[in-house]
């Protein structure tokens, strides 16, 4: 199985600043074939259910803001919230669906400084 | 608009099995895979396995296999989970979801509480 790590595993950021999280995976979740990065990011609002933020590594779900956004290749991936909102405070999951079995990130929660 | 709807909480005692529903509305039922995922309290993202409701081909995790079944009832639109053997490590949120040809999750239903109980 592909093995996801997340970092930081918390962090806080005042309110219109910008949060950074890391994502790496155990090996490349790139396909050459297509040139596309199999990794997609989560936000899990407590006591909800996840929401898709972005998939193919940088492709924002319809009706996502545009302060999120998410870089990267290979086996090493950013989510970027451009400037921090109130409710932006949630638990963030990258997810590889290079391979079966989707393996996630141990998630990053975000909360406010 | 994508919807997918799941069944309410249970509550099984050591041993048991559990089964939980995931009825889907707003898209062709037949044209996306339902993925399985659980919450244990306070914990991440596990994934349960994914069944193709065409086909009927699953796909379960490797820590999973012989314990759970997916299954589907394309006439109704619904996925189902059954989980048998159920420990304290079971106790959990599971949630369904619905991908878009790849295995990431478009769409999740609300997720059901299952507690098991000594």
């Amino acid at each position: 199985d592909i093995v996801m790590t997340q970092s930081p595993d918390s962090l806080a950021v005042s309110l219109g600043e910008r949060a950074t999280i890391n994502c790496k995976s155990s090996q490349s979740v790139l396909f050459s074939s297509n040139n596309k990065n199999y990794l997609a990011w989560y936000q899990q609002k407590p006591g909800h259910r996840p929401q898709l933020l972005i998939y193919w590594a940088s492709t924002r779900e319809s009706g996502v803001p545009d302060r999120f956004s998410g870089s990267g290749s290979g086996t090493d991936f950013t989510l970027t919230i451009s400037s921090l909102q109130a409710d932006d405070v949630a638990v963030y999951y990258c997810q590889q669906y290079f391979i079966t079995p989707p393996t996630f990130g141990q998630g990053t929660r975000v909360e406010i400084k | 608009q994508a919807q997918l709807v799941q069944s309410g909480a249970e509550v099984r005692e050591f041993g048991a099995s559990v089964k939980v529903s995931c009825k889907a509305s707003g898209y062709s039922f037949v044209d996306s895979f339902i993925h399985w995922v659980r919450q244990a309290p306070g914990q991440g993202l596990e994934w349960m396995g994914r069944i193709n409701p065409k086909s009927g081909a699953v796909n379960y995790a490797q820590k999973l296999q012989g314990r759970v079944t997916l299954t589907t009832d394309t006439s109704i639109n619904t996925a189902y989970l059954e989980l048998n053997g159920l420990t304290s490590g079971d106790s959990a949120i599971y949630f369904c979801a619905r991908d878009r040809g790849y295995s990431y999750g478009a769409s999740w239903g609300q997720g059901t509480l299952v507690t098991v109980s000594s």
